[in-house]
C-alpha cells in the first residue's frame, strides 16, 4: 500500500527566502506526482503535476522534482511571499481508479 | 468556466439524520470522487466513478451512497448521519486515469451532532 508522507508539518519563513518542501512515498511505481496548495476553508488547487518520466516541473517561482528510485519529491519555492502562505500537499497517482493517495500535508507561514 | 462546484459549503446534522451533498463539474469530465479530509490525515478516497452510471468504493464508503446519472452530476448520499461522519468533504473530478491534474470543490464542512 502505498504511504506519503510530508515532513515538516509546519514551516514558518521570512519574506524572500528560498525554501523547499518535502515528500517522500514508499512505492517507485507511480504515474505521476502532484503538488497542490490549500487555502484554509478553501478546496485543493493542483500546481505542477510531474509524470513518472519526468525529474522536475517548473511553473513560474515553483519548482518540482521527482526521484522515483529514491522516492521523494520536493517543491522548491523562490523568493517566498505572505501570499504563499497555505498548506501544500502532495500527492501521489499509483494507477488504478483508487488512484491517488495524498499526504497530511505541510502548512507554511511566510512573514512580512 | 465553473469549474467543479460544491453545495452547501456548511451544515449542521443531528445523529441519524440524512442529506445529500451535491456535487457538478462543467468540463465534461468522465472521472469523478468523493474525499474526505480529517485534521493531521490526508484525504481518503470514499466513491468514485468512471462514468455516467458506473460508480464504485473506495477506501471508506461505509455510512455513504453515491449516484452518476448525468457525466456533470454526481452526489454523495449520507443515511443515519454519525459524529464519525463530522469531516470536511471534497468533490474532484478529471479527464483521464493517469494524466491530468485534479480539479477540486472548495468543500463542505459537515458537523454530526
Amino acid at each position: 500500500k502505498q504511504e506519503v508522507t510530508q515532513i515538516p508539518a509546519a514551516l514558518s519563513v521570512p519574506e524572500g527566502e528560498n525554501l523547499v518542501l518535502n515528500c517522500s512515498f514508499t512505492d517507485s511505481a507511480i504515474y505521476n506526482l502532484q503538488w497542490f496548495r490549500q487555502d484554509p476553508g478553501k478546496g485543493l488547487t493542483s500546481l505542477l503535476l510531474i509524470q513518472s518520466s519526468q525529474r522536475e516541473q517548473t511553473s513560474g517561482r515553483l519548482n518540482a522534482s521527482l526521484d522515483k528510485s529514491s522516492g521523494r519529491s520536493t517543491l522548491y519555492i523562490a523568493a517566498s511571499q505572505p501570499g504563499d502562505s497555505a498548506t501544500y500537499l502532495c500527492a501521489v497517482d499509483s494507477g488504478g481508479y483508487q488512484k491517488v493517495t495524498f499526504g497530511t500535508g505541510t502548512k507554511l507561514q511566510v512573514i512580512p | 468556466n465553473a469549474g467543479v462546484t460544491q453545495t452547501p459549503k456548511f451544515r449542521i446534522l443531528k445523529i441519524g439524520q440524512s442529506m445529500t451533498l451535491q456535487c457538478t463539474q462543467d468540463m465534461n469530465h468522465n472521472y469523478m470522487y468523493w474525499y474526505r479530509q480529517d485534521p493531521g490525515m490526508g484525504l481518503k478516497l470514499i466513491y468514485y466513478s468512471v462514468g455516467a452510471g458506473i460508480t464504485d468504493k473506495g477506501e471508506v464508503p461505509n455510512g455513504y451512497n453515491v449516484s452518476r446519472s448525468t457525466t456533470e452530476d454526481f452526489p454523495l448520499r449520507l443515511e443515519l448521519a454519525a459524529p464519525s461522519q463530522t469531516s470536511v468533504y471534497f468533490c474532484a473530478s478529471d479527464g483521464d486515469v493517469s494524466n491530468e491534474k485534479l480539479f477540486f470543490g472548495s468543500g463542505t464542512q459537515l458537523s454530526v451532532l
